[in-house]
């Protein structure tokens, strides 16, 4: 596509419930990155992927939080048992040749 | 590690010039990048400077690299309202990391 696609733009799902979050990258783009961004402060790296390599999953913040990427196409960010806390933007980017270019994010709220 | 830091808040006055400054400590940066965000969007991707060059520029945006020193700067000529935003300034390393400074938010008043 032209570019990366996130869905949904807006989820608000009650406290306690699973959530999913897509993003469709750019075609042909080896590197897909996820980052969370709360209300007024910087992105938090949450995990890459990076071809058909291993995920670094150093930044997922707690075993809620799981991710998975099918060779270069979509991937799907899942947050199980959501808190309060997990309310915020999650932005998608992916990447070649180490340009990286974003999504307009997913807002969950949390109620 | 890789941290990049950068100032908070910049003012500037229409018409002038700003310069947002960022410091990074990874030497094996490959690419450094400046990106905006505006209100309720996601991170555009400004522009970019490959680890060998010293300087860019591209229409009102001059970005200056200094690798000894791991400093990183964009300069925005004749500021415009609609440059008000939120910057970043980002780090590529050879370990395909990408990392993040906290954001400038640029506020351009008439």
């Amino acid at each position: 596509g032209a570019g990366v696609s996130q869905s949904p733009s807006n989820k608000v799902t009650e406290k306690g419930k699973d959530v999913e979050l897509r993003c469709d990258p750019i075609s042909g783009h080896t590197a897909l990155y996820w980052y969370r961004q709360r209300l007024g402060q910087g992105l938090e790296f949450l995990i890459y992927f990076q071809g058909n390599s291993a995920p670094d999953k150093s930044g997922l913040p707690s075993d809620r939080f799981s991710a998975e990427r099918t060779g270069e196409s979509v991937s799907t960010l899942t947050i199980q048992r959501t808190q309060q806390e997990d309310s915020a933007v999650y932005l998608c980017a992916s990447s070649t040749q180490g340009l990286a270019f974003f999504g307009q994010g997913t807002r969950l709220t949390v109620v | 590690g890789e941290d990049v830091e950068q100032s908070l808040f910049l003012s500037v006055r229409e018409g002038d010039s700003s310069v947002i400054n960022c410091t990074y400590t990874d030497s094996s940066s490959t690419y450094l990048y400046w990106y905006k965000q505006e209100p309720g969007a996601g991170l555009q991707l400004l522009t970019y400077i490959f680890s060998n060059m010293d300087m860019k520029q591209d229409q009102r945006l001059t970005v200056l690299l200094n690798k000894k020193d791991k400093h990183l700067s964009l300069r925005i000529a004749d500021t415009q309202t609609g440059d008000s935003a939120i910057y970043f300034c980002a780090e590529y390393s050879n370990d395909y990391k990408l990392s993040f400074g906290a954001g400038t938010t640029v506020t351009v008043r008439a």
